[in-house]
């Protein structure tokens, strides 16, 4: 079981928002502003979407964007598009050196 | 352009030892950044293992602590993993990351190597 909490799946139509969450604790989510979401495509390496609760890297695309309020991290993604469905995944930084993941969401564009 | 290539072998037996290499271009690994490792099952999803940096620092899973070891090469520009005691419970894709932090976020990741733990 992943120390972080993600519903398994989501879906929404193009052109349309999706919200995941991302729950823990006052000790990962809660207490640090350390709050990555990852973005993988069947058979690949997971790529960074989101870190730092909010910042986007270059190259990823202002449709996505994220939160934090109390334990729970949300990633939303706005005017979905076809190749946005993939797989999820939060990660926080839950101190003394200690980085913990959720177990991930399946986004479906229908 | 930073690129991360995994490389060690795709089957090992129960009790014995994983040994991991990751070979790192487009960047000196003796610039900095911290160095590391996830794995990756079905049933537990994404698993940070732990992290080194370039002067050999080491940072691990608590729940794995005890079973990890890792270790950087700078002259061959590689780290490595050693995960010992395995048991099928360990069958994973195994993912070479370069880190912002020790326990950061993973910039940069190699594309994998399935490890099977299987007599």
């Amino acid at each position: 079981q992943s120390a972080l909490t993600q519903p398994p799946s989501a879906s929404g139509s193009p052109g349309q928002s999706v919200t995941i969450s991302c729950t823990g604790t006052s000790s990962d989510v809660g207490g640090y502003n350390y709050v990555s979401w990852y973005q993988q495509h069947p058979g690949k390496a997971p790529k960074v979407m989101i870190y730092e609760v909010s910042r986007r890297p270059s190259g990823v695309p202002d449709r996505f964007s994220g939160s934090k309020s109390g334990n729970t991290a949300s990633l939303t993604v706005s005017g979905l598009q076809a190749e946005d469905e993939a797989d999820y995944y939060c990660s926080s930084y839950a101190g003394s050196n200690n980085l913990v993941f959720g177990g991930g969401t399946r986004l479906t564009v229908l | 352009q930073v690129q991360l290539q995994e490389s060690g072998p795709g089957l090992v037996k129960p009790s014995e030892t994983l040994s991991l290499t990751c070979t790192v271009s487009g960047y000196s690994i003796n610039s900095g950044h911290y160095w590391g490792w996830i794995r990756q099952t079905p049933g537990r999803g994404l698993e940070w293992i732990g992290s080194i940096y370039y002067s050999g620092d080491t940072y691990f899973n608590p729940s794995l602590k005890s079973r990890v070891t890792m270790s950087v090469d700078t002259s061959k520009n590689q780290f490595s993993l050693k995960l010992k005691a395995l048991s099928a419970a360990d069958t994973a894709v195994y993912y070479c990351s370069r880190f912002t932090s020790a326990a950061g976020f993973a910039a940069y990741w190699g594309q994998g190597t399935l490890v099977t733990v299987s007599s």
